[in-house]
């Protein structure tokens, strides 16, 4: 039973362009979490998806970025227009109910803006 | 709103010893999980340990143990017999059970450094 998977691992991106982070949750795992990692910082909390659904965004910048789950195909995490500020490590999670079960982490995606 | 620290930043020990992190938190929920992951250079996020709140028995596994104490809101993390694969980041983690899912508050971490 594979893992969260992420990719890619490493992304580049210049100022203004769009980066796409690509989640495919553990086997049986409908909800999946996205979190970021400033440098030397914890996680924070983004946004919180079930298939087809956001169920919570509180943490999530309102502006150029945007999260999916559809029904076929992983979550992806959208930015848009790229900022030096985006740079980060995003972590995707995934869990097969809610509350109580621990939550299983991939190896994220370290995102550098040039 | 929740809040965890975790007061240092950095702490080293020697092979074979027994070290402590500390952790505590702030909140109004009655209900919830606390969790110490550990980050190892790899990055990858692993669950060390886990506490659900209305439990007064202490977390463990194997070398690792919690000392929770709710009145006070600390929950510290106990390493015993370290080895130099403990050696990571380890970040404190508090989960609210009438959340609608699994959204943690994490603290700052602590950098462990395990000495030869």
């Amino acid at each position: 039973n594979a893992g969260v998977m992420q990719n890619p691992r490493h992304l580049v991106r210049r100022r203004g362009q769009e980066a796409r982070l690509r989640c495919s949750p553990m086997k049986g795992h409908s909800h999946v979490y996205w979190y970021r990692q400033l440098p030397e910082e914890g996680l924070k909390f983004m946004v919180y998806l079930q298939k087809e659904n956001i169920i919570d965004e509180s943490g999530m910048p309102k502006e150029r970025f945007s999260a999916e789950f559809p029904k076929e195909g992983p979550s992806i995490l959208r930015i848009q227009q790229v900022v030096r500020g985006d740079s980060a490590a995003y972590f995707c999670a995934s869990s097969p109910r809610t509350v109580d079960e621990k939550l299983f982490f991939g190896s994220g995606t370290q995102l550098s803006v040039l | 709103a929740q809040t965890v620290t975790q007061s240092q930043p950095e702490m080293s020990v020697q092979e074979a010893e027994t070290v402590t992190l500390s952790c505590t938190y702030d909140t109004s929920e009655n209900n919830y999980y606390l969790f110490w992951y550990k980050q190892p250079p790899s990055r990858q996020m692993i669950l060390v340990i886990r506490q659900e709140a209305y439990k007064q028995q202490n977390a463990t596994e194997n070398r690792f143990s919690v000392n929770f104490q709710k009145a006070a809101k600390s929950f510290s993390l106990k390493i015993s017999d370290s080895q130099l694969g403990d050696t990571a980041m380890y970040f404190c983690a508090f989960g609210a059970e009438n959340n609608a899912g699994n959204m943690l508050t994490f603290g700052g971490g602590t950098r462990l450094m395990v000495k030869p």
